[in-house]
């Protein structure tokens, strides 16, 4: 079984400028998640979708991050414009159905460093 | 609201001695809790999880948790480390109906030979 695939792996730009996350998650999964990852912290919810729809983006700074998720599939996360504090690993998870009980899947994460 | 504490951020054993990484968390509601690993430039993978049958929970590799509702902790153990077992490991709480996921901060488990 294919697992969270998500692309670049690696990302450098400068401030100012945006940035596009992509995430495909395990075929099946209803439930896709972009989390955060901060150096020396744990993992911060971003955004969670349930099929096409926002279940949570109450974390999500929408003033400049954006996410979609087309069809109930694949994910976009972009950033726009990019901030010095965005430096930080976005990784994707998925799970089989929405509930606390499941097990996420999570994908290698984007690191993404802003000059 | 809900909130994990993982109360040491590292966590040094030589090879063949026991591991212990404490978590306690708060949640208003009857919490599934988790345990994930993450290796050097590997994703996050489960390592076990609680949702409410068994309150000792045996997961992959040796490692094992017990959900202590009084203490609200979910420490994690194994009774020999290994040198493989190096690796930043993630206790987290979740919301059983909505699913929301909190993350503690992480410990860093270092096995010296």
């Amino acid at each position: 079984e294919a697992g969270v695939a998500q692309s670049p792996r690696y990302k450098i730009i400068e401030k100012r400028q945006s940035v596009a996350f992509w995430c495909n998650p395990i075929s099946g999964h209803a439930t896709l998640y972009w989390y955060q990852q901060i150096l020396g912290q744990g993992p911060k919810l971003l955004i969670q979708f349930q099929n096409n729809g926002v279940v949570d983006d109450s974390q999500l700074p929408k003033d400049r991050f954006s996410a979609e998720r087309l069809k109930g599939v694949d994910s976009t996360l972009k950033i726009q414009p990019a901030k010095l504090e965005d430096s930080a690993v976005y990784l994707c998870a998925s799970s089989w159905g929405g509930g606390g009980t499941d097990t996420q899947y999570f994908g290698p994460g984007t690191r993404l460093t802003v000059l | 609201a809900q909130s994990v504490t993982q109360l040491d951020s590292h966590v040094s054993v030589s090879e063949g001695t026991p591991v212990l990484l404490r978590c306690n968390y708060s949640s208003s509601y009857s919490p599934s809790l988790f345990w994930y690993v993450q290796h050097p430039n590997k994703g996050l993978q489960l390592l076990l999880k609680y949702t409410s049958a068994a309150t000792l929970v045996k997961g992959i590799n040796g490692f094992e948790a017990e959900f202590k509702k009084s203490e609200t902790s979910f420490h994690l153990t194994k009774p020999s480390a290994h040198m493989s077992d190096a690796a930043e490991y993630f206790c987290v709480v979740s919301d059983r109906g909505a699913g929301k996921s909190t993350f503690g901060d992480g410990t860093t488990l270092t096995v010296k030979p």
